[in-house]
């Protein structure tokens, strides 16, 4: 079975500082990997995702991840924080056929320091 | 106009009471999915939708019911609400092709007191 662990519950940076935040997946296929963005009080936002086209995805608001399979890895990554930055993260992970559900990661919260 | 419509937004309810929440979409999505949100637990599956009266259950589904009577509609009900049910309630779409991912509603922040 497919599973999502975000390592690091809190995360914080300075503003202007790079923005890293981890997803490891387990799959026994290769799988459609998504990021999420949770502003306080909203719903969640689709970042970015991985379906198995160019492993380096880009989104909004200058985030990009990489997926590596060697690592299993989808981690999240932002050349410079801004304070509007700050909400939480989700990962989340789905088989590529035959499904319609996502397993979803614990979140990691992102702190913007001035 | 809002894709993914939830309501109430916020809701205090006594335990043992009964209550339902509702998610309304513009989307024209087959798929519906019901999910809460606790501190620590990420988003946990309650239930979920397939088509028009075609539901199933998730992975916390013990003491919630959902149903399905048109495409846009997807209402979860707490039978007999309980304090563990205070939570955040999210309500999803998808398009059920698993490159899609989900469009989500606002929440419902509902209180069991």
């Amino acid at each position: 079975a497919q599973s999502v662990t975000q390592l690091g519950s809190h995360v914080s940076v300075s503003e202007g500082a790079l923005v890293l935040l981890r997803c490891n997946y387990s799959s026994s296929v290769p799988p459609y990997l998504f990021w999420y963005v949770q502003y306080p009080n909203q719903g969640l936002q689709l970042l970015l995702k991985y379906t198995s086209a160019a492993t380096l995805v880009k989104g909004i608001n200058g985030f990009e991840a990489e997926f590596k399979k060697s690592e299993t890895s989808f981690h999240l990554t932002k050349p410079s924080a801004h304070m509007s930055d700050a909400a939480e993260y989700f990962c989340a992970v789905s088989l590529p056929s035959g499904t319609y559900k996502y397993i979803f990661g614990t979140g990691t919260r992102l702190k913007v320091l001035a | 106009d809002a894709g993914i419509t939830q309501s109430p937004r916020h809701k205090v309810t006594e335990t043992g009471t009964p209550v339902t929440l509702r998610c309304h979409q513009t989307e024209n999505h087959r798929y519906m999915y019901w999910y809460r949100q606790d501190p620590g637990h990420g988003l946990r599956l309650i239930h979920y939708s397939y088509g028009v009266k075609d539901t199933d259950k998730g992975e916390v589904s013990d003491g919630y019911s959902v149903s399905r009577s048109k495409t846009e509609d997807f209402l979860l009900t707490l039978e007999s609400a309980t304090s563990s049910q205070t939570s955040v309630y999210f309500c999803a779409t998808s398009t059920g092709t698993g490159d899609y991912g989900y469009t989500f509603g606002s929440g419902t922040r509902l209180t069991v007191v």
